[in-house]
């Protein structure tokens, strides 16, 4: 069975410049959240949805971030404009349910020069 | 404001001893406890987990040890391995909005078994 799916892998670019990051969700899993790893902070949640729809997105750092679930199969997370703050790997996660464990894609590394 | 605290960012130990990863959460109204173990390049995978009814639960050389009373939680592996050497989170799960639950993890530990 495919797992959560992230792409980028790997991304670097430029301060200002818009990044896109995808992610597709385990088939038949209706929570999906967004993470973001940093030495720092560790994982953090930015936000998440269930059934399509945003639950909570408290943790969204500030208006340059937003997320889209416009399908069941599909996310996407955005930024713009970017910085070199928000250089980290970001994982998306998926979940049948409302509780329980999450299945986590291999992330996307995002450097911003 | 970390609501769960990984105070050890490192730990290592000699392959056969024991590991103890220690964890300590601050909202009470947490019901639920995971850990996840992750390798460079990966994504974190899920390994134990205990609900707040229990006080240990075991799955092969893993336990996981909960302590309500203390705010506490520790992961034991018995006897470790050099492929075990990882990135352990803890994670615990919070009633949320609309009924579902969200995981909020600590920074990590990362474990180094050594042959």
């Amino acid at each position: 069975d495919a797992g959560v799916i992230q792409s980028p892998r790997h991304e670097v670019t430029e301060m200002g410049q818009e990044v896109t990051l995808r992610c597709k969700p385990i088939s038949g899993h209706n929570s999906l959240f967004w993470y973001r790893q940093t030495m720092m902070r560790g994982l953090e949640l930015l936000i998440y949805f269930n059934n399509n729809v945003p639950i909570d997105d408290s943790g969204m750092p500030e208006d340059r971030f937003s997320a889209k679930m416009p399908n069941a199969s599909f996310s996407t997370l955005k930024i713009q404009p970017s910085e070199p703050r928000d250089s980290a790997v970001y994982f998306c996660a998926s979940r049948r349910g409302y509780t329980g464990e999450l299945f986590f894609g291999e992330g996307s590394r995002l450097t911003v020069l | 404001d970390q609501q769960v605290k990984q105070n050890s960012p490192s730990l290592s130990v000699q392959e056969g001893r024991i590991s103890i990863l220690n964890c300590d959460y601050t909202n009470s109204m947490f019901d639920y406890f995971l850990w996840y173990k992750k390798y460079p390049a990966e994504g974190p995978t899920f390994l134990i987990s205990i609900s707040s009814i229990k006080d240990k639960n075991e799955d092969g050389r893993f336990t996981v040890f909960l302590n309500k009373s203390a705010k506490h939680l520790s992961l034991h592996i018995v006897p470790s391995q050099p492929g075990d050497s990882a990135v352990y989170f803890c994670a615990a799960s919070a009633l949320a909005q609309g009924g579902s639950e969200k995981l909020v993890f600590g920074k990590g530990t990362k474990l180094t078994v050594n042959p």
